[in-house]
């Protein structure tokens, strides 16, 4: 059975700080590993990652995948308060993603 | 392009009544998904369809039925509603690299 476990649950940091965002998976026929930043609404997508090794960056967010131990953390740095949101990681497996509760990001000013 | 468009955004039904859930992608997506999400909880998926004519279960079918007659179209059917239904429904079409989510329907029964 396809799992994906994310961690931490949630996480209160100030402005300023840099965050690390966790996600190990086990998924049968593994494609790829995508990670969505979710606000009130429909989530929005960040990266998506195919090989291990791999750092993806877009301004102050920043991913790894590690293909051999299954698992990617997201890296969040100079944090904003509109930061705050659910990151969910979801790993493709041969036609659909399998999605993790996500991490909860609370930035307070 | 609208991207991906559902309808209606909110919706309250009784007990047993049934609806459809409207959900249509103009990026000639093959792949199209519905999810639930339950308060602090991830994304359930219902259905997914790899093209017009195919569709497939996911992790929470049971209560659902789908259809896809058209590439665009994949409207998602409540047959017998039940207060376990209620969630927030989001349907999704994808390239291989990206999905996209529509913005969602807030159905509640009661």
């Amino acid at each position: 059975e396809d799992k994906v476990v994310q961690s931490p649950l949630s996480l209160v940091v100030h402005e300023g700080d840099t965050v690390t965002l966790n996600c190990s998976y086990e998924v049968t026929n593994f494609r790829s590993l995508l990670w969505y930043k979710q606000e009130k609404k429909a989530p929005t997508f960040l990266f998506m990652l195919t090989s291990s090794g791999i750092e993806k960056k877009s301004g102050r967010l920043s991913s790894i995948l590690d293909k051999k131990e299954l698992f990617s953390i997201l890296n969040i740095t100079a944090t904003q308060t509109g930061d705050s949101a659910v990151y969910l990681c979801a790993p493709r497996g041969s036609e659909k993603l399998v999605f993790g509760k996500g991490t909860k990001l609370t930035v307070n000013p | 392009n609208a991207g991906v468009t559902q309808t209606p955004k909110f919706r309250i039904l009784k007990i047993g009544q049934s609806m459809t859930l409207q959900c249509a992608q103009d990026m000639n997506h093959n792949y199209m998904y519905w999810y639930r999400q339950d308060p602090g909880m991830g994304l359930k998926l219902i259905y997914y369809s790899v093209g017009a004519g195919i569709t497939d279960k996911g992790e929470v079918p049971n209560g659902y039925n789908v259809s896809r007659s058209t590439t665009e179209d994949f409207p998602l059917r409540l047959e017998l509603a039940a207060p376990s239904q209620t969630s927030v429904y989001f349907c999704a079409s994808s390239t291989y690299n990206e999905q996209f989510f529509g913005p969602g329907t807030r159905l509640t029964v009661l």
